[in-house]
C-alpha cells in the first residue's frame, strides 16, 4: 500500500491570511501528482495535475509546486477567502495503469 | 454535458442485502474507478477499470464486485451488505494515459448506510 501523507490534517486561518500545506508521496515510480478541492456536499474537483520535477502551477490565488526527487508537493493559497474553505486532497499516480492513491486531505477553514 | 452520473444518492440497506451502485460517464473515458470515503481515511480505491472488459482490484475490494461491459458504465455491486460498508462511495473517470496526467472527474457520491 502506497503511503501518501498530507499535513496538517486541518487548518483554521483568518480571511486574508496566506497558507500552505504539504503532500508527501513515494519518490520512486513517480508518474503524476494531482491536487483536488472538495467542498462539503459536493464532489472533488481537480485543481492541478503535475508531472515534472520542479513543476509550478497556478490558478488564481492558488499555486502548487512539485519535488519528485524528495517526494513532496506544496499547495499555497494567497489571501485566503471564506469560499476557499474546503478539503484539499492530493493523489499520487505511480503506475502506468493510472491508479490514484489519495492522501487523507487537509481541511481548511477560513474565518471572516 | 452530464459528466459522471451516480445513482442513487442515498441508500439504506439491511445487513445481508445486496445492491448495485450505478455509475455512467458520457466523456468516452477509458479509466473508471470506485472509491469509498470514510472519516479520517481519505478516498480509498475499491476497484478500477482501464477499459471495457478489464477490471482490477484496488486497496479495499472485499465484499464488492464490478464489471465493465461498456465504456460508459461501471456498476459496483455489494454482494451481502455489512455495517462496515457504511460509507460514501464515489465513482470517477478519466482518459487513460500512461502518465495519468489528465484529471479525474467524480460523480456526486452515494451515501450508503447498512443497518
Amino acid at each position: 500500500i502506497l503511503n501518501v501523507e498530507q499535513s496538517p490534517q486541518s487548518l483554521h486561518v483568518q480571511e486574508g491570511d496566506s497558507t500552505n500545506f504539504t503532500c508527501s508521496f513515494p519518490s520512486s515510480n513517480f508518474y503524476a501528482l494531482h491536487w483536488y478541492r472538495w467542498e462539503t456536499a459536493k464532489s472533488p474537483e481537480a485543481l492541478f495535475v503535475m508531472t515534472l520535477n520542479g513543476d509550478e502551477k497556478k490558478k488564481g490565488r492558488i499555486s502548487a509546486t512539485l519535488n519528485t526527487k524528495e517526494g513532496y508537493s506544496y499547495l499555497y493559497i494567497k489571501g485566503s477567502q471564506p469560499e476557499d474553505s474546503a478539503t484539499y486532497l492530493c493523489a499520487f499516480c505511480g503506475t502506468s495503469y493510472g491508479k490514484l492513491t489519495f492522501g487523507q486531505g487537509t481541511i481548511l477553514t477560513v474565518h471572516p | 454535458n452530464a459528466g459522471v452520473t451516480q445513482t442513487p444518492k442515498f441508500q439504506v440497506l439491511k445487513t445481508g442485502q445486496s445492491m448495485t451502485l450505478q455509475c455512467a460517464q458520457d466523456m468516452n473515458h477509458e479509466y473508471m474507478s470506485w472509491y469509498r470515503q470514510d472519516p479520517g481515511m481519505g478516498l480509498r480505491l475499491i476497484h478500477y477499470s482501464v477499459g471495457a472488459g478489464i477490471t482490477d482490484q484496488g486497496e479495499v475490494p472485499n465484499g464488492y464486485n464490478v464489471s465493465r461491459s461498456t465504456t460508459e458504465d461501471f456498476p459496483l455491486r455489494l454482494l451481502s451488505a455489512a455495517p462496515s460498508q457504511t460509507s460514501v462511495y464515489f465513482c470517477a473517470s478519466s482518459f487513460r494515459d500512461t502518465r495519468m496526467n489528465t484529471e479525474a472527474f467524480f460523480g456526486q457520491g452515494t451515501r450508503l448506510t447498512v443497518v
